[in-house]
């Protein structure tokens, strides 16, 4: 299996602020990762496919990048509707596996 | 838009068999996407249970493969979930998604999910 492991496991931030979450796979997982945002009591939604790539409808403040091992989501200015736990995802290995979530709260 | 709807017992007792279906409406689950189901104990992470393609090529999670059967209905444009000898451990939130074409495997549609409790 592919282990996913996001680190911080939850952070409190102020709205305008620059958030980073860093997501890391247990072995290379070339760009096939994703990430998705999850409210309480809602499903999960997709925020970015393929590391970088930006899922329509999607505000622009969300940015992913990395490859391999070792990626990244980055909201520029978070905004109140933003707080939520975000998850990443790899799709490398027909064993679909998410990360543990990163919860983020206002500060 | 293609929208997934969850239907099935809210209540399953120990030993039985969960049995769920996903409602594709707004496009034909024929097209060429997987279909896939997730779930979410209380207070806990998204843990992937398997997919399936419109041919009934189906791919499992290990971990709950001896328990799990996904199948597909192209005449009710729908998909469904079996997980038998179910215990505690299985209650969740069990949501349906799509897997996106050129979105290399990422799920870009979610349905609502539904809760399932597995009590005496």
């Amino acid at each position: 299996d592919i282990q996913m492991t996001q680190s911080p496991s939850s952070l409190s931030a102020s709205v305008g602020d620059r958030v980073t979450i860093t997501c890391r796979a247990s072995q290379s997982i070339s760009s096939y990762l994703n990430w998705y945002q999850q409210k309480p009591g809602k499903a999960p939604k997709l925020l970015i496919y393929a590391a970088s790539s930006l899922q329509s409808g999607v505000p622009s403040r969300f940015s992913g990048s990395g490859s391999g091992t070792d990626f990244t989501l980055t909201i520029s200015s978070l905004q109140p509707e933003d707080f939520a736990t975000y998850y990443c995802q790899q799709s490398y290995s027909t064993l679909i596996t998410f990360g543990p979530g990163t919860k983020v709260d206002i500060k | 838009q293609v929208q997934l709807q969850e239907s099935g017992p809210g209540l399953v007792k120990p030993s039985g068999t969960l049995s769920l279906t996903c409602a594709v409406s707004g496009g034909s689950i024929s097209s060429s996407n997987w279909w896939s189901w997730v779930r979410q104990p209380p207070g806990k992470g998204l843990e992937w249970i398997g997919e399936i393609y419109h041919s009934g090529s189906t791919n499992y999670n290990p971990s709950l493969k001896s328990r799990v059967t996904i199948s597909v209905d192209k005449s009710k444009n729908q998909f469904s979930l079996k997980l038998s000898s179910v215990t505690a451990a299985d209650t969740a939130v069990y949501y349906c998604a799509r897997v996106g074409t050129g979105t290399t495997g990422a799920m870009d549609v979610w349905g609502k999910g539904t809760t399932v409790t597995v009590s005496s």
